[in-house]
């Protein structure tokens, strides 16, 4: 089936320390994203990447980096710099073109605690 | 940047009742979708709507555009339906970017 994997589900950190979380999807998606939700919240834009080797920072960027070398991978990396990086992280992605474009297909999410 | 307000925060619903959520949006938008979050944080995608109404099942929706706003209709609830529902809202030029709203917490008791 296809779908978009992220992994680990849950993820327990120590402050200081940078955890990259990852994002895999076999739907020949050309564009993916990463979303951070916090309780009781809406979801907020970090990183997108519209083409492989190509990204854009999205609105709550700082602390957080990302890399696209393939087209079926978006990893997320949460560095010691993110002030709060307690949060439910969601991956998504989207059909550029044809008749599912512009619906956008999320993983199961990442939750990441950091003591 | 767009703003997005749905109301209301918080329902709570006994099993066979209909409802009606509602989604505001501060500027034009060529792309909105409506987002169901089950109890364990799975988003799946209920509609794709920048304009016009469209049912699937129990669902409906309805997005007129001219005046920014969408409602989602749930008719008959079930149990199943209890989750959040968020509204989100783009335009294509903007990399297919998708700006959410803060969700309406549905609880269907049986």
């Amino acid at each position: 089936d296809g779908g978009i994997t992220q992994s680990p589900k849950y993820l327990f950190r120590k402050e200081g320390q940078n955890v990259t979380l990852s994002c895999e999807q076999n739907l020949n998606h050309d564009a993916m994203y990463w979303y951070r939700q916090d309780p009781g919240q809406g979801l907020r834009l970090i990183y997108y990447s519209q083409i492989v080797n190509d990204f854009q920072k999205g609105d709550i960027a700082e602390g957080y980096s990302v890399s696209r070398e393939k087209k079926e991978s978006f990893p997320l990396t949460v560095t010691s710099a993110q002030k709060n990086p307690t949060a439910f992280y969601l991956c998504a992605s989207r059909e550029t073109g044809g008749s599912g474009a512009n619906v956008l297909t999320f993983g199961a999410g990442s939750r990441l605690t950091v003591l | 940047g767009i703003q997005v307000e749905q109301s209301p925060p918080d329902l709570i619903l006994q099993e066979g009742a209909n409802s009606t959520l509602r989604c505001n949006f501060s500027d034009s938008v060529n792309n909105l979708q409506w987002f169901h979050q089950n109890p364990w944080g799975q988003l799946i995608n209920l509609f794709y709507i920048p304009s016009g109404t469209k049912q699937n099942g129990r669902l409906s929706a309805t997005t007129v555009a001219t005046e920014r706003y969408s409602l989602l209709y749930i008719s008959s609830s079930q149990t199943t339906d209890s989750g959040v529902y968020f509204c989100a809202v783009g335009n294509y030029n903007q990399g297919g970017k998708l700006i959410f709203g803060q969700g309406t917490e549905l609880s269907v008791k049986p």
